[in-house]
């Protein structure tokens, strides 16, 4: 399969806490993206970090990403109730096929108020 | 605007039986795409579509067609279904050809094969 991995699979954390998920991909990429989806819904993309990039913020959340290790983390600052979703990074350009955005299998986060 | 819109939203078919799902987007996106996601695996890319007239296969392709009618629309059939193919599935869009930019979502179509 050519899906990254997503850990922690699932995550509970107190509303205020930090919340950290890590992914990691298979082959090269030229970007990384984090999507969140709400229970029932569609995805709805957070953030994109290009593959000369190390570091990106938005907002609460701050993006890594580790092309020597071929993995990346999220970071959600002072979480909030609302901030309950699954969060799923996808890998673009994967494996040099440029039209191609392969998903990694997810982070259940559960945010207890 | 209505972004990206799918239907149907849900859809019962038994076995054998054939049916397709639509998808609309009004953003004048080049790619489109169709996933499927499944409890534990995440979302698996089925077919997609760079610009209109072209179509590609993706990761799970096995039991699908796809059309790309115009740039507005790409349709996913299943012309013999099968309770491995009981999922949801989510169509989506980007402006660029390639996979640089984001993806924008349906809110999903859930299909169960009996």
């Amino acid at each position: 399969s050519q899906q990254g991995e997503e850990d922690p699979q699932a995550l509970s954390i107190q509303e205020g806490e930090n919340a950290t998920m890590n992914c990691s991909y298979k082959t090269s990429i030229n970007n990384l993206q984090w999507y969140r989806q709400n229970s029932g819904r569609g995805l709805v993309h957070l953030i994109l970090i290009r593959s000369n990039e190390r570091e990106k913020h938005s907002g609460r959340l701050r993006v890594t990403l580790d092309t020597s290790k071929k993995s990346s983390s999220l970071l959600i600052t002072a979480s909030r109730a609302a901030d309950t979703a699954s969060y799923f990074c996808a890998g673009g350009g994967y494996g040099g096929a440029t039209n191609k955005l392969i998903f990694g299998t997810g982070t259940l986060l559960a945010v207890q108020p | 605007n209505a972004g990206v819109t799918q239907t149907p939203k849900f859809q019962v078919l038994k076995t054998g039986q054939s049916m397709t799902l639509q998808c609309a987007q009004d953003m004048n996106h080049n790619s489109m795409y169709w996933y499927r996601q499944d409890p534990g695996m995440g979302l698996r890319l089925i077919y997609y579509s760079a610009s209109e007239g072209t179509t590609d296969k993706g990761e799970v392709p096995n039991g699908y067609n796809v059309s790309r009618l115009n740039k507005r629309e790409f349709s996913l059939r299943l012309e013999s279904a099968a309770p491995s193919q009981t999922s949801v599935y989510f169509c989506a869009s980007s402006l660029l050809a390639t996979a640089t930019g984001e993806l924008f979502f349906g809110e999903g179509s859930r299909l169960t094969v009996l």
